[in-house]
């Protein structure tokens, strides 16, 4: 067990529709980031928050939005669904976000899939 | 940016020793990371090691580093059937961005 949660586990919606999944980070990591896992695309970072703040961006679609709240925890919105948007979606902590050594710590991830 | 780079697929017999390779392309990377994603699972750090060293070992786990080349890789011996997994290499640079290989899915047969 990592110590990072993702609800839900699992997630069915139809296309067009908006979701919001949703990660707590380890007790006392103040960095959250969020990747997207699909078989075609192998596993691509999405943005990764700390302290509140969005600190970096990587293949985010326009659709997608994400948010680090005060108590730490993050909440990725994803709107106008597409069948390819169906993927795990993984959520990672860690406590530093300067200086080279950077341990991620992996949630379960969420499984969406776009019907 | 950084890029890192893995073979697809590892097939081994249980018992003899896997080896995955990775290789990357910034030279400024300090870190490099071995991550494990067992089916159905996030995935766990299994190994890192500092851009310093040539070898790290841990238990049946070695890693080597071959920094002139950007060449990662990752031996297991006595492989089990509980090691079938994806393997991830990773690397961090200064800016301590974490950049993921595409996974080494490997398969051990009996």
């Amino acid at each position: 067990d990592s110590g990072v949660t993702q609800t839900p586990k699992h997630l069915i919606t139809a296309t067009g529709q908006r979701v919001t999944l949703r990660c707590s980070p380890r007790s006392g990591d103040l960095s959250v980031y969020w990747y997207q896992q699909s078989l075609d695309q192998g596993l691509q970072f999405l943005i990764q928050y700390y302290n509140g703040e969005e600190r970096a961006k990587g293949n985010i679609l326009e659709r997608f939005s994400a948010q680090q709240f005060p108590d730490l925890h993050s909440e990725l919105n994803l709107s106008s669904l597409e069948l390819g948007d169906s993927a795990l979606y993984f959520c990672a902590s860690s406590a530093t976000v300067r200086g080279p050594y950077n341990e991620q710590f992996f949630g379960p991830g969420t499984r969406l899939t776009v019907l | 940016g950084e890029d890192v780079e893995q073979s697809l697929f590892l097939s081994v017999r249980e018992g003899d020793s896997s080896v995955i390779n990775c290789t990357y392309t910034d030279s400024s990377s300090t870190y490099l990371y071995w991550y494990k994603q067992e089916p159905g699972a996030g995935l766990q750090l299994l190994t890192y090691i500092f851009s310093n060293m040539d070898m790290k070992q841990d238990q049946r786990l070695t890693v080597l580093l071959n920094k002139k080349d950007k060449h990662l890789s990752l031996r297991i011996a006595d492989t089990q059937t509980g090691d079938s997994a994806i393997y991830f290499c990773a690397a961090t640079g200064t800016a301590s961005k974490l950049t993921f290989g595409t996974g080494t899915r490997l398969q051990v047969t009996l």
